[in-house]
């Protein structure tokens, strides 16, 4: 079975640009959530998404949005980059809610 | 502010000897799961606990839960370089969806 796939795994953007992460569940998981990965703050929960539908959501500002497509495929999309947007994206999906398969993420640098 | 609070931030021991780290949390529970992180890629799942039970082996990991105190402790044993990483807790809590992850404790085992 393969694994969780996000694409793409390096991004550079400047400030001010907008960008569309992506991510492939396991397949058969229907949950797919997204967190953020920087060296000070850990990781901190994005939003969660089950059969199309967004169940969770963390602290983070509207320009952060999501969506979740039929097929279970979710995309993450930031609006409006801040140099503080750079960061490791990491996307998981679930089976029935309880462990999670990440995948390798991807790294955003914002210059 | 983070459901899950690893300590120590940082370990470094001996190949061979027993690392244990600890972990924190503010709410109540359905579980709890610990997860490894290698040089910043996507994290590996390692152990699920549930909020009924108090102990769980699985290999050279032990996990503890006390959820009077709400706490968790996860020890490995007989440590090898390979056990070198980032160790997370993430804490389920009760009626959503969502799993909180710390900042992690990075484990360094010296050959």
């Amino acid at each position: 079975k393969a694994g969780v796939t996000q694409t793409p795994r390096y991004l550079i953007k400047t400030r001010g640009q907008q960008v569309t992460l992506s991510c492939s569940p396991i397949s058969g998981h229907r949950s797919v959530s997204w967190y953020q990965q920087t060296p000070g703050q850990g990781l901190q929960f994005l939003f969660e998404y089950f059969s199309e539908t967004q169940r969770n959501k963390g602290n983070f500002p509207g320009r952060f949005s999501g969506r979740q497509f039929s097929n279970s495929r979710s995309e993450m999309n930031v609006s409006t980059l801040e140099l503080g947007d750079s960061a490791l994206y990491l996307c998981a999906s679930s089976l029935n809610g309880e462990k999670l398969f990440f995948g390798s993420g991807t790294q955003l640098s914002v210059l | 502010s983070q459901q899950g609070e690893e300590d120590p931030q940082a370990l470094s021991i001996q190949e061979g000897e027993n690392a244990t780290m600890n972990c924190s949390y503010k709410t109540s529970i359905n579980n709890l799961q610990w997860y490894r992180q290698n040089s910043g890629r996507g994290l590996v799942h390692l152990i699920l606990i549930r909020s009924n039970e108090r102990e769980k082996h699985s290999g050279r990991l032990r996990v503890t839960l006390d959820t009077s105190k709400k706490s968790s402790s996860l020890l490995i044993t007989a440590s090898r370089a390979a056990d070198t990483a980032s160790y997370f807790c993430a804490p389920l809590t009760s009626g959503t969806y969502k799993y909180i992850f710390g900042t992690g404790t990075r484990l360094k085992v010296l050959a």
